[in-house]
């Protein structure tokens, strides 16, 4: 199993750029997310998804668009890309545990360097 | 939303000694993870719990719901320790997603 994939590894765009970050799972996970990681904030959630055609909003969405047309892709999309933008990004996914209110380890991906200039 | 402070932000030991790093957050959850990243690395899960305590190799993580408050140790500690530890919290029931403490970044010296 190769995991949780994230493509690519690194990008650099110009403000005003758009671009689509790729998120693999082969672990049939039903739960994926993604999340920014910036220095001293710690990793904030930006949008997530509970299954496949379903997407949620989490604390940081602004400037960005998900979607999940494949139980084992996730996509996010920045439309419009501003420096404020410019942070590494992670994609995590996870199981449904046992009972709708349990879910188990969240396995992340490596990682997306993104940088807005 | 829930609030999680880690402790502290920065931790230097010598190679050998007892590390502990501890994790409070503001509401109940349904349970908390460990996570370990080393500098420029990807992140990796340590533990999830839920109550009580879970150990794996020379780490230990305890958990008190009622005081809301978890504490990861490590015993013999070595050089390739070196890393952040974060805590992270979940909740939501079906709509499942953790909320992240600031890391406590670890230094260990031979």
């Amino acid at each position: 199993n190769a995991g949780v994939t994230q493509t690519p590894k690194f990008r650099v765009l110009k403000t005003g750029q758009s671009m689509t970050l790729l998120c693999a799972q082969d672990m049939n996970h039903e739960y994926m997310y993604w999340y920014r990681q910036d220095p001293g904030m710690g990793l904030r959630l930006i949008h997530y998804s509970v299954g496949e055609g379903t997407t949620a909003k989490g604390e940081v969405p602004d400037g960005y668009n998900v979607s999940r047309l494949k139980k084992q892709n996730f996509l996010l999309g920045l439309e419009s890309a501003a420096p404020s933008q410019t942070s590494v990004y992670f994609c995590a996914s996870t199981r449904r545990g046992p009972g709708m209110a349990s879910t188990d380890t969240q396995y992340f991906g490596p990682g997306t360097r993104l940088t807005v200039l | 939303k829930n609030e999680v402070e880690q402790s502290p932000q920065n931790l230097t030991a010598q190679e050998g000694e007892f590390i502990t790093i501890n994790c409070s957050y503001s509401v109940g959850i349904s349970a908390l993870h460990w996570l370990q990243q080393h500098p420029g690395g990807g992140i990796v899960s340590l533990f999830m719990l839920s109550s009580g305590k879970k150990k794996h190799g020379r780490l230990i993580a305890t958990i008190n719901i009622q005081e809301k408050h978890s504490s990861l140790h490590i015993t013999a500690s070595h050089p390739r320790d070196s890393a952040v530890y974060i805590c992270a919290v979940g909740s939501g029931g079906s709509n499942y997603k953790l909320t992240f403490g600031k890391g406590t970044l670890l230094t260990v010296n031979p």
